[in-house]
């Protein structure tokens, strides 16, 4: 069975200091894994995906993610945040079969400080 | 494009009381989802469908019904609302296979 694990609930950083917020997943078969995105009150927004191309993936916002196998962990970085990237962020992995389902972590809230 | 839409935004019921809550999308997805969203717990998923006129049980499908008559709209049913069903619902679609879920902007459900 496919499994996430978001390994903190809680993250606070100042503005302008890098971001990193760790996923480790669990999968029977070579996985699709996304991260995504919820400001308050919003929707999801897909951030970036890993699709079994390249094991570096560049999303939106100067957000990027790595893909290591050996690890099982694809975790999710930036190099300078920004007040605006205060917001929670779900590591996904797709689900079995091809129904697209998705398999969602429990979600870490990134907190940006002035 | 809307994107995938979802009404209401926001509703109020009593226990024991019926509502359909509505997600269309303008994409032409063919895959739809609905999920539940509940603090510290993620996104879990409800009921999902790969075509029109065909539905399937997610991780958390008792107390709510789905139909998806129309391969643009997916709705969401709760028959006899029970507080237990508090939560923010987002819809979701898309294409076939794995390059991500387009969602929502959630609908808000207090049940008293």
């Amino acid at each position: 069975a496919q499994s996430v694990t978001q390994l903190d609930s809680h993250v606070s950083v100042s503005e302008g200091t890098p971001v990193l917020l760790r996923c480790n997943y669990s999968s029977s078969y070579s996985p699709s894994l996304f991260w995504y995105v919820q400001h308050p009150n919003k929707g999801l927004q897909l951030l970036l995906k890993y699709t079994s191309a390249a094991t570096l993936v560049k999303g939106i916002n100067g957000f990027e993610a790595e893909f290591k196998k050996s690890e099982t962990s694809f975790h999710l970085t930036k190099p300078s945040a920004h007040m605006s990237d205060a917001a929670e962020y779900f590591c996904v992995v797709s689900g079995s079969g091809n129904t697209g389902k998705l398999i969602f972590g429990q979600g870490t809230t990134l907190q940006v400080k002035p | 494009n809307a994107g995938v839409t979802q009404t209401p935004k926001f509703r109020v019921l009593k226990t024991g009381q019926s509502m359909t809550l509505l997600c269309a999308q303008d994409m032409n997805h063919e895959y739809m989802y609905w999920y539940r969203q509940d603090p510290g717990m993620g996104l879990r998923l409800i009921h999902y469908s790969v075509g029109e006129g065909t539905t399937a049980k997610g991780e958390v499908p008792d107390g709510y019904n789905v139909s998806r008559l129309k391969k643009q709209n997916f709705l969401l049913g709760l028959e006899s609302a029970a507080p237990s069903q508090t939560s923010v619902y987002f819809c979701a679609s898309s294409y076939p296979g794995t390059k991500g879920q387009y969602f929502g902007p959630g609908t808000r459900l207090t049940v008293t």
